[in-house]
């Protein structure tokens, strides 16, 4: 079975500073990931997806996500964050041998508070 | 395109009162979600259909809980009678999978918050 953790309920940085939220995944073939951000009262946003190919993936707003498979991780990261990024950050995997269907396997999220 | 489609945005009833929660897909795309969202237990996938058909519903709490796609561009979660426990934001998603098993990013609709006092 797929499944994604996101071992940090919240995390803090200060405006300027790089951030990064982690999350691992298991999954029996190669994984498929993705992260998405959710803005209060919102539905969830796409931000990048990782499905092969160079192992650093750049997507919305900045961000960016490293994909290592030795870790099993997938950690997303900014350079310098933004009070605006203050949001809750889903990881999500798919399970490359669970051909066919598109059902993706959410994280518990992880709130992201960036202070002025 | 307007993205995905939600309605009501909110929605206050009565213990025992029906539900239902309606979604409009964006057009084109093959795959639609239903989740539930709650502080308590997060994010949970309810049920997901493909070109209409029912996929997995295993996520689907009880009986009380059913959900239909009469056709491409609709689909509804109805709840029947509803509890207090229903209480929480039901999001729709939609994607494109295609002939592929290439991974394909779902878009969110912005929610109902549902309430059941």
């Amino acid at each position: 079975a797929q499944s994604v953790a996101q071992p940090e309920d919240q995390v803090n940085v200060a405006e300027g500073n790089p951030l990064t939220v982690k999350c691992t995944y298991s999954v029996s073939g190669n994984p498929y990931l993705f992260w998405y951000v959710q803005y209060p009262n919102r539905g969830l946003q796409f931000l990048l997806k990782y499905i092969t190919g160079d192992n650093l993936v750049k997507g919305s707003y900045g961000f960016e996500a490293e994909f290592n498979k030795s870790q099993t991780s997938f950690h997303l990261k900014k350079p310098s964050a933004l009070v605006s990024d203050s949001a809750l950050y889903f990881c999500a995997v798919r399970d490359e041998a669970n051909t066919g269907f598109q059902k993706l396997v959410f994280g518990t999220g992880t709130r992201l508070l960036v202070s002025p | 395109d307007a993205g995905v489609i939600q309605s009501p945005r909110h929605e206050v009833t009565e213990m025992g009162q029906e539900v239902t929660l309606r979604c409009k897909p964006i057009s084109g795309h093959d795959y639609l979600f239903w989740y539930r969202q709650t502080m308590m237990r997060g994010l949970e996938l309810l049920i997901y259909f493909n070109n209409n058909v029912p996929i997995d519903d295993s996520g689907m709490p009880e009986d009380r809980f059913s959900a239909k796609m009469p056709n491409a561009s609709f689909s509804t979660l109805k709840i029947q009678p509803s509890e207090p426990r229903d209480s929480a934001v039901y999001f729709c998603a939609s994607s494109f999978g295609g002939t592929g098993t290439g991974a394909r990013e779902q878009y969110f609709g912005p929610g109902t918050r549902l309430t059941v006092t």
